[in-house]
């Protein structure tokens, strides 16, 4: 079985501050992580993955995460936030290609002129 | 990256009624996923749409209340059936195995459902 913890349901950082949302994951099986986010009345948007591979992960928008095994977490983070940025982040699990996803509960993330 | 067209996007419906949501892919995906997101709640995985069979139901949900078809490689419905105000939700399908797939999956835009 797998599942995914995002402590806080809320984070919000002011323009240009940096950006962190924290990921932990349970896994039976080596995972694959996903990032994924949502703007208001959208669909799901694909940040960045972990499959395999490099550990540091970039993805669009200037985002990336870091897949550290011996902490089980895939923390997603941004230098410097935009307002373009706030949004509902969703970290998510599976035990591979072509699999069904466990997501978490997901974070708002506001950003503050 | 994949284009998933749902439909309808949004709906208003009569408790005691049935909607039907349709899915469709513009390529051939191995698998297709229908996903409960409740207000102000993360994703729910309802069920896998297998091609050729029975849906895969999770735990807590019934091909009764949800029937699910998948009559090709690009194509599914979800049936919210009998409705109350408690399915009021957004209804998202998925999918992996996209040829502009690399492991992850793709979703389309949802269905906003409003029971009333």
């Amino acid at each position: 079985a797998q599942s995914v913890t995002q402590l806080g349901s809320h984070v919000s950082v002011s323009e240009g501050a940096l950006v962190l949302l924290r990921c932990n994951y349970s896994s039976s099986v080596p995972p694959y992580l996903f990032w994924y986010v949502q703007y208001p009345n959208q669909g799901l948007q694909l940040l960045l993955k972990y499959t395999t591979g490099a550990t540091l992960v970039k993805g669009i928008n200037g985002f990336e995460a870091e897949f550290k095994k011996s902490e089980t977490s895939f923390h997603l983070t941004k230098p410097s936030a935009h307002m373009s940025d706030a949004a509902e982040y969703f970290c998510a699990v599976s035990t591979g290609a072509n699999s069904k996803l466990t997501f978490g509960k997901g974070i708002t993330l506001s950003v503050r002129p | 990256s994949a284009v998933i067209s749902q439909k309808p996007s949004r709906d208003i419906c009569q408790r005691g009624t049935s909607l039907t949501i349709q899915c469709q892919v513009d390529s051939q995906v191995t698998m297709m996923f229908w996903y409960r997101q409740q207000p102000g709640q993360s994703l729910t995985l309802i069920a896998t749409a297998n091609q050729g069979s029975e849906a895969t139901y999770e735990s807590g949900f019934v091909i009764d209340k949800f029937p699910i078809s998948r009559p090709n490689l690009t194509f599914s419905t979800l049936t919210v059936s009998n409705m109350s105000p408690e399915d009021s939700s957004i209804y998202l399908c998925s999918v992996v195995g996209h040829a502009a797939s690399s492991g992850e999956a793709f979703f389309g835009q949802g269905t906003r459902l409003t029971v009333v």
